[in-house]
């Protein structure tokens, strides 16, 4: 089965510093996505990126790239230049590459970006 | 943005009442996914389905039923209500396997008394 691991308490950070949001898991699997979605305070789910677990390089989304250690099976978030916008949930998931494959989400963690 | 609409966006209703939330999407996506969210768990998934008339059991599954008769609409049913269930309901739709980014509703919230 496959497991997601967000244990961060809220995190914090100052604006246009850079942040890491933790991210572990679990999966027997060889061929898997790793996603991150983001929460703001007004409820919906945004997509912010997307690592394939055959993907040789680290993605990159603008100021989001995700620090992705097979080996270690984690998928950090890096932030970078936060903004006060950035304040929300973040949430890691992950995907297996069977037929009829369903996304499973860690817990979440909380960022709030300080002026 | 994905054409995704849940209804209804928000229900007040007694225990033991049956309830059905809807999704419905316009993109012609061949998965459907139904999460409800409650703090400190995340987003957890119920059921969802790979196609019209198959569906699968999530980890959250019991006291819910699911139904998908047609491509474009989901149904997640309560039978019977209880205050466990108060929560958001999130719908999300996928058009394929890896990669597959998720594209969710605006989630309905539900309150059980």
């Amino acid at each position: 089965a496959q497991k997601i691991t967000q244990t961060q308490p809220g995190m914090f950070v100052q604006e246009k510093e850079a942040v890491t949001l933790d991210c572990t898991y679990d999966t027997s699997d060889q061929s898997y996505g790793l996603f991150w979605y983001k929460q703001p305070s007004s409820g919906e789910m945004i997509f912010l990126i997307y690592q394939g677990s055959y993907d040789e390089q680290n993605a990159t989304e603008g100021r989001y790239s995700l620090n992705f250690q097979k080996a270690r099976k984690s998928a950090n978030l890096v932030i970078s230049a936060s903004q006060l916008g950035d304040s929300a949930m973040y949430f890691c998931a992950m995907r297996d590459s069977g037929a009829n494959s369903k996304l499973t989400f860690g817990k979440g963690i909380t960022l709030s970006v300080r002026p | 943005d994905a054409g995704i609409t849940q209804s209804p966006r928000h229900k007040v209703t007694e225990t033991g009442t049956p309830v059905t939330l809807r999704c419905h999407q316009t993109e012609n996506h061949r998965y459907m996914y139904w999460y409800r969210q409650d703090p400190g768990h995340g987003l957890r998934l119920i059921h969802y389905s790979y196609g019209v008339k198959d569906t699968d059991k999530g980890e959250v599954s019991d006291g819910y039923s699911v139904s998908r008769s047609k491509t474009e609409d989901f149904l997640l049913t309560l039978e019977s209500a209880t205050s466990s269930q108060t929560s958001v309901y999130f719908c999300a739709i996928s058009d394929q396997g890896l990669p597959g980014e998720l594209f969710f509703g605006e989630g309905s919230r539900l309150t059980v008394l």
